[in-house]
């Protein structure tokens, strides 16, 4: 059983980054055919994709939030991480890491980490 | 704002059957994948694909697809199936993306 854990802080100050990295058990990101991907709730909104990347190291962000979004992984500890810069009082949100499989589906996620920005 | 559009509440009395829908161009290329959120959880996938559940989705969860609309079918919902429901597919530039979320209440 494939499992998610997401990890990293849960207050951000404004205009720093914010960095987030999920853990991934019972199955190896290397293995490939699988997306890793970051995707975030606002409070009592909906869903927003934030980006995915492949074991490969191969990218794709939101293009609203290209500019700002990075995300790496790290085989090694079979690990992905999300580092979101400049953000506002809009980026706070639960973040979900999830696994994407090769029908676009999310058959994967986290339980979700709240991260607030505030100063 | 999200391509893909949801009717933000839907209700169905116990037992009965409830269609939600999801509309938008890109599902006329693309299959949607439906998720299930209840509060303080995070989304459960129950439909991806043509029409496929994941291992422990109830047989009552079906998906189809006709033109720009996909749906989501509850047969004979349940109490527990109250809860957030949201469709996800590839917008107009093939990016991922959501739809706004139906609440489904069960009466």
């Amino acid at each position: 059983q494939v499992q998610l854990q997401e990890s990293g802080p849960g207050l951000v100050k404004p205009s720093q980054t914010l960095s987030l990295t999920c853990t991934v058990s019972g199955g190896s990101i290397s293995s490939g055919g699988y997306y890793w991907s970051w995707i975030r709730q606002h409070p009592g909104k909906g869903l927003e994709w934030i980006g995915y990347i492949y074991y490969s190291g191969s990218t794709y962000y939101n293009p609203s939030l290209k500019s700002r979004v990075t995300i790496s992984v790290d085989t090694s500890k079979n690990q992905f991480s999300l580092k979101l810069s400049s953000v506002t009082a809009a980026d706070t949100a639960v973040y979900y890491c999830a696994r994407e499989d090769y029908e676009d589906a999310y058959d994967y996620w986290g339980q979700g980490t709240l991260v607030t920005v505030s100063s | 704002s999200s391509e893909l559009t949801q009717d933000p509440a839907v209700s169905v009395a116990l037992g009965q059957t409830v269609r939600i829908t999801c509309q938008g161009d890109s599902l006329r290329s693309y299959y949607a994948s439906w998720y299930q959120q209840k509060p303080g959880q995070a989304p459960v996938l129950v439909i991806y694909g043509k029409n496929n559940r994941p291992s422990g989705i109830p047989d009552r969860f079906s998906g189809s697809s006709s033109g720009n609309t996909a749906s989501l079918t509850i047969t004979g919902a349940q109490a527990e199936d109250e809860a957030d429901y949201y469709c996800n597919s590839r917008d107009s530039s093939g990016n991922p993306g959501f739809g706004g979320g139906t609440k489904l209440t069960v009466l």
